[in-house]
């Protein structure tokens, strides 16, 4: 069965600053791997997600994540957030040839000026 | 329709009460979940729809949850005798699915659920 984790339930940040929200998976077959975004008062969104290829996925707002199957995670990180950043991060996977999503508990991103 | 539709918006029962929860995917999405939205405790998977395929429902908390798709459509999450931890948001997603590839998941706006 897979799963996923996020290590941090809450991340408060300065704005400008970097930050880096973790992400572990288990799984027993190849996966694909997604971030899932939940702004204030909004719906879930997809952010990114990595299917194949490039173990590099980057979002058109400056966020990106690395696929690295040796140590099973999927980091999501930005070189310098925004106040407009402040959501709650989802990591989901799905699995090959098998397409129900698991998502971990979320974590709380809260950048401050 | 343009995005996933859930009904109603807000549901406030009675402990014991019996609740329907309604989705509408899109339209020619295949694939179609139901999830769990507690606070602190991310997002529960409940139930999983495919097509014609029978349905996965290994993340149903209690044989009081049931949930059926109709003509590969609606959705209807049940909630037998509800109890007031069941008190959350319900989420329903749906997808489109090519061949390996997971599609991404388009979310409703979810039904707030308060069992008093």
């Amino acid at each position: 069965a897979q799963s996923v984790t996020q290590l941090d339930s809450q991340v408060p940040v300065f704005e400008e600053a970097p930050v880096e929200l973790r992400c572990n998976y288990s799984s027993s077959v190849s996966v694909y791997l997604f971030w899932y975004v939940q702004y204030p008062n909004q719906g879930l969104q997809l952010l990114l997600k990595y299917l194949s290829g490039s173990t590099l996925v980057e979002s058109i707002n400056g966020f990106e994540a690395e696929f690295n199957k040796s140590q099973t995670s999927f980091h999501l990180r930005k070189p310098s957030v925004h106040i407009s950043d402040t959501a709650e991060y989802f990591c989901a996977v799905s699995s090959d040839g098998g397409f129900k999503t698991i998502f971990g508990a979320g974590t709380r991103l809260f950048v401050k000026a | 329709g343009a995005g996933v539709s859930q009904s109603p918006s807000n549901k406030v029962t009675e402990k014991g009460k019996d609740v329907e929860l309604r989705c509408d995917p899109i339209s020619g999405h295949t694939a179609l979940y139901w999830y769990r939205q507690s606070l602190g405790q991310g997002l529960e998977f409940l139930i999983y729809f495919q097509g014609n395929s029978a349905p996965d429902k290994s993340g149903l908390p209690s044989d009081r949850f049931s949930a059926e798709r109709t003509g590969g459509s609606v959705s209807t999450l049940t909630i037998q005798r509800t109890q007031q931890e069941d008190s959350a948001v319900y989420l329903c997603a749906s997808s489109l699915v090519h061949l390996a590839t997971n599609e991404k998941l388009f979310f409703g706006s979810g039904t707030q659920l308060s069992v008093l």
